[in-house]
Parts: C-alpha cells; sequence; structure tokens
C-alpha cells in the first residue's frame, strides 16, 4: 500500500495570505497524484489532477507541483471559501487508491 | 453533467450486509470510457477508497476489504451497488459514490464527480 502523509495536519492563515500544503508519499507514484478540498457536510471536490492540472472551474490561485514522492498544493492568495480540509491521493497504484491524512487550512 | 446520488438504509446490524444504491443522472452509466467508484469516509480512518467497477461489470477492490466486497451495474436502471457484508462497528462512515474517466492522455485523471455521501451506522 502506498501511505500518503500530509502536513501540516493545520494550516493557521488568514486570508490574502499564501498557503503551502505538503503531501509526501512512500514510494514513488511518478506524476499521477490529485488533489481534493472538502468542507465540512459536503463531499471532496476535485481540485488538481496529475500533479498539476487544474479541474474545471477551478480557480488559477489554486496550483499543484511535484513528481515523484513529494507535492505541494499552493493556494497563492487565500479566499474566504479556501478554508477547508485538503486531501491528497494516488492513483499510481490502480488498484488500491489511496488518499492522505488531510491538511485542515483554517483562519487564524 | 452526471451527478450522483447515493441510498440505502441508514442503520446496519452488525454482522449483516450493508447494500447502498448510487442512481446515475445526466449521462449514462454504460459510458466506456468511465469507471464508477465507492469510497468512505470515517473519524478514524478518514478516506478509505473501496473499489471500482467499468461499464463492462470488471471490477477492481481494496485489498483490505476485497473479502467482504461486491460491487455491481444495473444499465437499465442507471444505477451501480455497494454490498459489504459481516459489518461491524468499524464499517460505520459516511459512503460516498464517484465517478471518474479511465484514465488516458488528455483526461481529467480522477474521481471528478462525487455524490453528496450517506451516513452509514452499524449498530444493534
Amino acid at each position: 500500500e502506498i501511505v500518503l502523509t500530509q502536513s501540516p495536519a493545520t494550516l493557521s492563515l488568514s486570508p490574502g495570505e499564501r498557503a503551502t500544503l505538503s503531501c509526501r508519499a512512500s514510494q514513488s507514484v511518478s506524476s499521477y497524484l490529485a488533489w481534493y478540498q472538502q468542507k465540512p457536510g459536503q463531499a471532496p471536490r476535485l481540485l488538481i489532477y496529475d500533479a498539476s492540472n487544474r479541474a474545471t472551474g477551478i480557480p488559477a490561485r489554486f496550483s499543484g507541483s511535484g513528481s515523484g514522492t513529494d507535492f505541494t498544493l499552493t493556494i497563492s492568495s487565500l479566499e474566504p471559501e479556501d478554508f477547508a480540509v485538503y486531501y491528497c491521493q494516488q492513483r499510481s497504484n490502480w488498484l488500491a487508491l489511496t488518499f492522505g491524512g488531510g491538511t485542515k487550512v483554517e483562519i487564524k | 453533467q452526471v451527478q450522483l446520488q447515493e441510498s440505502g438504509p441508514g442503520l446496519v446490524k452488525p454482522s449483516q450486509t450493508l447494500s447502498l444504491t448510487c442512481t446515475v443522472s445526466g449521462g449514462s452509466i454504460s459510458s466506456g470510457s468511465y469507471y464508477w467508484s465507492w469510497i468512505r469516509q470515517s473519524a478514524g480512518k478518514g478516506l478509505e477508497w473501496i473499489g471500482r467497477i467499468y461499464t463492462s461489470g470488471s471490477t477492481n477492490y481494496n485489498p483490505s476489504l476485497k473479502s467482504r466486497v461486491t460491487i455491481s451495474v444495473d444499465t437499465s436502471k442507471n444505477q451501480f451497488s455497494l454490498k459489504l457484508s459481516s459489518v461491524t462497528a468499524a464499517d460505520t462512515a459516511v459512503y460516498y459514490c464517484a465517478s471518474g474517466q479511465v484514465p488516458s492522455v488528455g483526461r481529467v485523471n480522477a474521481m471528478d464527480v462525487w455524490g453528496q455521501g450517506t451516513t452509514v451506522t452499524v449498530s444493534s
């Protein structure tokens, strides 16, 4: 099983600040990594796929980078609606998809 | 735009079988380039992929759940279903259905459509 470790667990920031979230894989997943946003009581929403491709309708302030084992999701300037939990997910092992434990971005 | 909606009992007794259905609207479940998945989320284990089914009927299951999981598709009803047998309290979770395109160059290679989720509690 490919283990995805996200850090930090919680990120306390103010609107307008830059958020940098990390996802580290226990083995190489090439670029086969996605990022999701989840708000309370809602399903996860796809933000980024294949490490750096924004999904349809996702604002340009969201960007993804990385390959192999180290990945980053960056929110360039936090909007009020961006405070949520973010998860990474790998598809490198297609028969055993796994998710990271999440990073909560909270208002400072 | 495809939409997904989960349905099924919210309470299941220990040792029984959990059964959920996902209804697909706004598109055909028979589209050959898509797969249909189940994911669950519990406080203890976060997001956990359960498995997927293709329009061909072939399936992939999470190895940790494989012995207890069956996913099937009913193209006449535009639905796919999850059965999880011998449930325990550890199976209490919010269950989501989701879909994505079979990975290929130029496609959105992730689960980009999700249902709203349904809470299932395992308790006597």
